[in-house]
């Protein structure tokens, strides 16, 4: 049973360019929580999807990111004109029901904005 | 929404010697209180975790407590061994998602 995948691991944009990071939850996970951490930082909430729906995006800037999670493939985080401010490893974790069900977390992808 | 405050932010044992790290919590409506441990470079590993209407859980050389008077939960280790240096991470359901704790570097010395 494959864990939670997430891709690419590394990704590299200019100041300006946009980014794209997917999450594959685990299989027969609904959930699906992104997370963001800046070095030697905790991890901060963004956003809370379900498929086709976004539950809570409390955590999310309000300009320039957006998330999704269709009813097929992936979930994806979406970073627009992205600034060197945005630099940092954006994990997704997934869970098999909302609220108070433990969350497995993917690799993460670490985002370098130059 | 959830506020978590853990302490310490650093903590350093020998070898053998027990580790202790505390977090509060603010919601009272949180009900589920995970604990991640993350090495340098990779995921958040759960490790343990408690729900509300449990006072205490054991796994192996890992424990944790809950005081929902209080609002406070803390995790033990014993026996520390080297490769339980990590960071260590509270978190807390509040209304939707996780708040985490800010984080516990734990290096055991040899």
């Amino acid at each position: 049973n494959a864990g939670v995948m997430q891709n690419p691991r590394h990704l590299v944009r200019r100041r300006g360019q946009e980014a794209r990071l997917r999450c594959s939850p685990m299989k027969g996970h609904s959930h699906v929580y992104w997370y963001r951490q800046l070095p030697e930082e905790g991890l901060k909430f963004m956003v809370y999807l379900q498929k086709e729906n976004i539950i809570d995006e409390s955590g999310m800037p309000k300009e320039r990111f957006s998330a999704e999670f269709p009813k097929e493939g992936p979930s994806i985080l979406r970073i627009q004109q992205v600034v060197r401010g945005d630099s940092a490893a954006y994990f997704c974790a997934s869970s098999p029901s909302g609220q108070g069900h433990e969350q497995y977390f993917g690799p993460g992808t670490r985002l370098t904005v130059t | 929404g959830e506020n978590v405050e853990q302490h310490p932010s650093t903590l350093s044992v020998q070898e053998g010697d027990s580790a202790v790290i505390k977090c509060t919590y603010s919601d009272s409506a949180s009900n589920y209180f995970p604990w991640y441990k993350q090495e340098l470079g990779k995921r958040p590993q759960l490790i343990i975790d408690i729900r509300s209407n449990v006072g205490e859980k054991k796994d192996q050389r890992i424990a944790v407590t809950l005081n929902k008077t209080a609002k406070h939960f803390s995790l033990h280790i014993t026996e520390t061994q080297p490769e339980d240096s990590a960071v260590y991470f509270c978190a807390a359901t509040g209304r939707r998602a996780l708040t985490f704790g800010s984080g516990t570097r734990l290096q055991v010395q040899p």
